[in-house]
């Protein structure tokens, strides 16, 4: 199947900073989704992205759908404690089964810590 | 408006024992899904459901049954738990996109 790559796995960063993650496929995606879990909790929906280039924020996110249809970014704006947690990109598994299914694949994820 | 729900919120198991996951959810949605999640493996579908009285089978199905007889509840069960089903388990619906249960913590020992 479809396979999402994340990258950085982990990271640390000092409260303040701006932080930068991507999300690569070696085939093309419809949509591009970013979800963010809490520990203990399950996975919270950031972002939706539907179109190749677009640009959508959520108060101090921002993730773009790449031009390629094969990659995704996320940005978080000066990060503070409440940011730490494990972001998850996720496109539709279009050929795993017959259309309407919309089953998902995700990354593997980015764990996100934030320095106070 | 509860959302997605579901439990319990942690069980542990022995090898051989049975167990029923309930996923319940208020939003009217068509599709439900069941993951597992894995340490370093991100999160895998197991089974998922189009609709009332409807099942598919997803990436990781052998081991686990799921029945939706009602729209608003979808249920994951374990016939014969193995120390390999030791995992987190999510449960999903969707209208437009996936949103996602607290899941459940269970140790088969």
């Amino acid at each position: 199947g479809q396979q999402l790559n994340q990258s950085p796995q982990s990271m640390f960063i000092q409260e303040g900073e701006d932080v930068s993650m991507n999300c690569t496929s070696s085939s093309i995606f419809n949509t591009w989704l970013w979800y963010k879990q809490d520990p203990g909790e399950g996975p919270v929906l950031l972002i939706a992205l539907y179109k190749a280039g677009e640009l959508t924020s959520n108060g101090r996110l921002t993730a773009q759908f790449g031009i390629t249809r094969k990659d995704s970014f996320l940005n978080i704006s000066a990060s503070i404690p409440s940011d730490v947690g494990i972001y998850f990109c996720a496109g539709p598994l279009w050929g795993y089964s017959g259309a309407g299914s919309y089953q998902l694949t995700f990354g593997k994820g980015t764990k996100l810590s934030v320095i106070p | 408006n509860a959302g997605v729900t579901q439990t319990p919120k942690f069980r542990v198991l022995k090898t051989g024992q049975s167990m029923t996951l309930l996923c319940a959810q208020d939003m009217n949605h068509e599709y439900m899904y069941w993951y597992r999640q894995d340490p370093g493996m991100g999160l895998r579908l197991i089974h998922y459901s189009v609709g009332e009285g409807t099942t598919a089978k997803g990436e990781v199905p052998d081991g686990y049954n799921v029945s939706r007889l009602k729209k608003q509840n979808f249920l994951l069960g374990l016939e014969s738990a193995a120390p390999s089903q030791t995992s987190v388990y999510f449960c999903a619906s969707r209208h437009y996109e996936q949103y996602f249960g607290p899941g459940t913590r269970l140790t088969v020992t």
